[in-house]
């Protein structure tokens, strides 16, 4: 079966400083892995997605970037952390595109 | 950006009771899921419909497809405190899904 891992669960940070999580996935080859953020509980903003390795799309322009080292390893990084960068990051994957999506336990961000 | 609009934002209801909440759309979808989310947790995909006018049932939960595959609605019979969560519809868009606001639900002893 497949499983999904962030890390941390929980960080924070001060203004300025970097960042960076990680979410892999077990037990599929080749997935799609997504970056989303959520704000206080409500809706998912869609960051990044991938489709392979080193192939990364934007979907809002930021502060942030993500890299996809390899087959099932998604990375969110930041050099300089802003306090609107605080929020719940969730990682997904999944086998077709805009299809059925796989989330990890998230990671809640506070940047102070 | 295909919006979807879900109602209502809220809701608090005693246990036993039925419930309906809403996802709508001016955009048809080639698919559309719903997923539930517990506070501090990643959301959890409940089920996936295709086809206009299906209608799936989980236990107690019951969603249907509009016809014209704009629209879907989850009926929760009898609900239980167990039931309680973030509620979000999300349709396919490109490369991603677009995820609705979601109905946050609060079931009471």
């Amino acid at each position: 079966s497949q499983t999904i891992h962030q890390w941390p669960a929980t960080l924070v940070q001060p203004v300025g400083s970097p960042l960076s999580l990680e979410c892999t996935v077990e037990g599929t080859s080749n997935p799609n892995l997504y970056w989303y953020r959520q704000a206080a509980g409500r809706g998912l903003q869609l960051l990044f997605y991938s489709v392979g390795i080193g192939q990364i799309s934007s979907e809002v322009p930021q502060n942030l970037s993500a890299s996809r080292p390899q087959d099932r390893q998604f990375i969110l990084s930041s050099k300089k952390l802003l306090l609107s960068d605080s929020g719940f990051y969730l990682c997904a994957w999944s086998v077709a595109t805009a299809y059925e999506q796989y989330f990890g336990p998230g990671t809640r961000l506070t940047v102070t | 950006t295909q919006l979807l609009e879900q109602s209502p934002q809220f809701l608090s209801i005693q246990e036993g009771e039925n419930l309906t909440v809403y996802c709508n759309s001016s955009s048809v979808f080639s698919s559309l899921q719903w997923y539930r989310q517990e506070p501090g947790e990643g959301p959890v995909l409940l089920v996936t419909v295709v086809t206009g006018g299906e209608v799936k049932k989980l236990k107690r939960l019951t969603f249907q497809f509009g016809d014209a595959r704009k629209d879907s609605s989850l009926h929760i019979t009898a609900a239980q405190p167990g039931d309680t969560g973030l509620y979000l519809c999300a349709g396919g868009a490109g490369y991603a899904l677009n995820f609705g606001k979601g109905t946050s639900l609060l079931v009471t002893p």
